[in-house]
């Protein structure tokens, strides 16, 4: 079974700083990984998907992440930041096999501060 | 870019009643619609799979006869929290999936905050 850890529960920062959210994944076989974010009272919004190929991928909003395969993580980035980030966000990890259900992380309120 | 439509958004309901949650895909066919529960400050949590035309599977721990779900057609499945009582009182999540393909992400609900007074 997969299982997703983000490490930060909260992230404050400043507008137009960078941003850094981690998220770690543990599988035993290949996989594949997601960032959804969810403003309040919404659903999930896909934010970036990494199935295969170049490692850095770039979504929507200026996020990125990059997969990392050594250190089994796929954090997500962004160079500056602005209010309207301030939102929920969420890693999921699927498996290349069986029904690709993902798993989600607990999620990382990002809180944007002016 | 496609849509999944979840009504209502919010409801109220006394203790005892049932309450029932549409999810809809507006603009594709869903053969496979997810159902998850959000409590407060937590991740999500997949409480059962909708297959069109058949049976959901419901993930350890969640009461078949409490939430029945109905997924009766390509764009229309609900969840139906039978009883409701307090501890009910949640967000939830309804998802949904063209195919069975893993190119194709989730497209999710607005949600539903249910609260059982």
């Amino acid at each position: 079974a997969q299982s997703v850890t983000q490490l930060d529960s909260q992230v404050p920062v400043f507008e137009e700083a960078p941003v850094e959210l981690r998220c770690n994944y543990s599988s035993s076989v290949s996989v594949y990984l997601f960032w959804y974010v969810q403003y309040p009272n919404q659903g999930l919004q896909l934010l970036l998907k990494y199935l295969s190929g170049s490692t850095l991928v770039k979504g929507i909003n200026g996020f990125e992440a990059e997969f990392n395969k050594s250190q089994t993580s796929f954090h997500l980035r962004k160079p500056s930041v602005h209010i309207s980030d301030t939102a929920e966000y969420f890693c999921a990890v699927s498996t290349t096999g069986g029904s690709y259900i993902p798993t989600f992380g607990r999620g990382t309120s990002l809180i944007v501060h002016p | 870019g496609a849509v999944v439509s979840q009504h209502p958004s919010r409801v109220i309901c006394k203790s005892g009643t049932s309450v029932k949650i549409e999810c809809r895909s507006l603009d594709f066919q869903a053969t496979t619609m997810f159902w998850y529960r959000q409590f407060p400050k937590q991740s999500l949590m997949l409480m059962a799979t909708s297959n069109e035309g058949s049976k959901a599977t419901y993930e350890q721990g969640v009461e078949k006869d409490k939430f029945l779900i109905n997924h009766a057609s390509l764009t229309l499945s609900t969840l139906t929290v039978t009883s409701a009582h307090p501890e009910d009182s949640s967000f939830y999540i309804c998802s949904a999936r063209g195919g069975s393909s893993y190119n194709s992400p989730l497209h999710f609900g607005n949600g539903t905050r249910l609260t059982v007074t």
